[in-house]
């Protein structure tokens, strides 16, 4: 059963650069089924989805957050991350990784990680 | 990017009752839509894809239906596990988008 587990600063200053990772275990993030994606939630409020990286190292981002977005993969530690420049206090959420099906038909999240706070501030 | 616009925002129910939730697209979708469920602290978690079809394990009062731009989630009888925030997620264009959630509530 894959399980996803996000891991990063808690607290990040304004201007500076959110860096989170998640690591992925039980199940080959090279496998090419699927994508590999972040998604944000702010307190009391709906999902954003931030972007997705496929194994080739392909990506796609919302548009909203594409000049400040990188989602990048490292299949030898069985991690992708993700890192969101120039950050304000409406960036601050909780930020979930995700599993994303690639096939047609399929791009919905199956498994998700626990999620991880990330306050902006100063 | 397609907005997925949910109603209503809360719904009050009382257990063994029938809750039923919508779900609008800007757009068509056709039927790729997916729905989930969200508890306090917790992720997301699948329950619908394909618009109606259930994911593994998910019990059989959790019913989705609907296709083009109007959806449907419906729970046949609501048990206390069950009261909880519900988004809808449409994947036939991307941007990817959720609704905004609708929370079921004990009434």
């Amino acid at each position: 059963q894959v399980q996803l587990q996000e891991s990063g600063p808690g607290l990040v200053k304004p201007s500076q650069t959110l860096s989170l990772t998640c690591t992925v275990s039980g199940a080959s993030i090279s496998n090419g089924d699927y994508y590999w994606s972040w998604i944000r939630q702010p307190a009391g409020k709906g999902l954003e989805w931030i972007g997705r990286v496929y194994s080739s190292g392909s990506t796609n981002y919302n548009p909203s957050l594409e000049s400040r977005v990188t989602i990048s993969m490292d299949t030898s530690k069985k991690q992708f991350s993700l890192t969101l420049g120039s950050v304000t206090a409406a960036d601050t959420a909780v930020y979930y990784c995700a599993r994303l099906g690639s096939l047609r038909g399929t791009t919905y999240f199956d498994s998700w990680g626990q999620g991880t706070l990330v306050t902006v501030s100063s | 990017e397609i907005v997925m616009t949910q109603s209503p925002d809360t719904l009050s129910v009382s257990p063994g009752e029938r809750a039923t939730l919508s779900c609008r697209a800007s757009q068509s979708v056709s039927s790729n839509l997916a729905w989930y469920q969200q508890k306090p602290g917790q992720a997301p978690w699948l329950l619908i894809y394909g618009a109606s079809t259930r994911a593994t394990g998910i019990p059989a009062r959790f019913s989705g239906s609907g296709s083009g731009t109007e959806f449907t989630l419906t729970i046949s009888s609501l048990q206390s596990e069950d009261f909880a925030v519900y988004f809808c997620q449409q994947y036939n264009n991307w941007p990817l988008t959720f609704g905004g959630g609708t929370k079921v509530e004990i009434k």
